[in-house]
């Protein structure tokens, strides 16, 4: 059971290039999001899933695209890498049901953009 | 604004003391909180949570205490361990979006000396 699976696991940009980091959870999650880690600043909510074909936008979707075709694969797009996107992003997943039931993090995508 | 505030940066413990770690919040709405634990290089794992009808909960060495009225939780560990050297981060579910959107604090690295 390999849980939260991110790839990759480190990635250079140069500004204004696309990447898509991959998150893919084998629990059966319905509840599937993206966070970035910043130092000083926690962990971010930047979009998240309820479901196959719901998405909605956390605290700093600007930049980032994303789209829930699957169960389990929730990809995050970054259409034009920009400087202020270099950071640590976690994918999280947990079954539905409300606030009570833990995430589960993957072990991260450290990203830099030159 | 930062809705969820971790102030202590660091927080250095000897083996076998307790350590406490704080967390303030300022939205009422926020109704379960949740500690994450980090260690470098991987992904948060959940620790404990307490719900806001409760104002403890206790895990083996670890217990949350929840002060609704001065919106404060702490979480206690006891007797500290060198394992539990790691970044800990405070959490808040808020009952609208019953959470879909959880808000993480900015972590407060605790070491644990031997």
């Amino acid at each position: 059971n390999a849980g939260v699976t991110q790839t990759p696991k480190f990635q250079v940009l140069k500004t204004g290039q696309s990447m898509t980091l991959q998150c893919a959870q084998d629990m059966n999650h319905e509840y599937m999001s993206w966070y970035r880690q910043d130092p000083g600043m926690g962990l971010r909510l930047i979009h998240y899933s309820v479901g196959a074909g719901i998405t909605d936008q956390g605290e700093v979707p600007n930049g980032y695209n994303v789209s829930r075709s699957t169960t389990e694969d929730f990809p995050l797009r970054l259409l034009s890498a920009a400087p202020s996107q270099t950071s640590v992003y976690f994918c999280a997943s947990r079954a539905s049901g409300g606030p009570n039931e833990k995430l589960f993090f993957g072990s991260g995508t450290q990203l830099s953009v030159l | 604004d930062q809705q969820v505030k971790q102030n202590s940066p660091s927080l250095s413990v000897q083996e076998g003391r307790i350590s406490i770690l704080n967390c303030d919040y300022t939205n009422s709405m926020f109704d379960y909180f949740l500690w994450y634990k980090k260690y470098p290089a991987e992904g948060p794992t959940f620790l404990i949570s307490i719900s806001s009808i409760k104002d403890k909960n206790e895990d083996g060495r670890f217990t949350v205490f929840l002060n609704k009225s001065a919106k404060h939780l702490s979480l206690h560990i006891v007797p500290s361990q060198p394992g539990d050297s790691a970044v800990y981060f405070c959490a808040a579910s808020d009952q609208e979006t019953s959470g879909s959107r959880l808000t993480f604090g900015e972590g407060t690295q605790l070491t644990v000396n031997p």
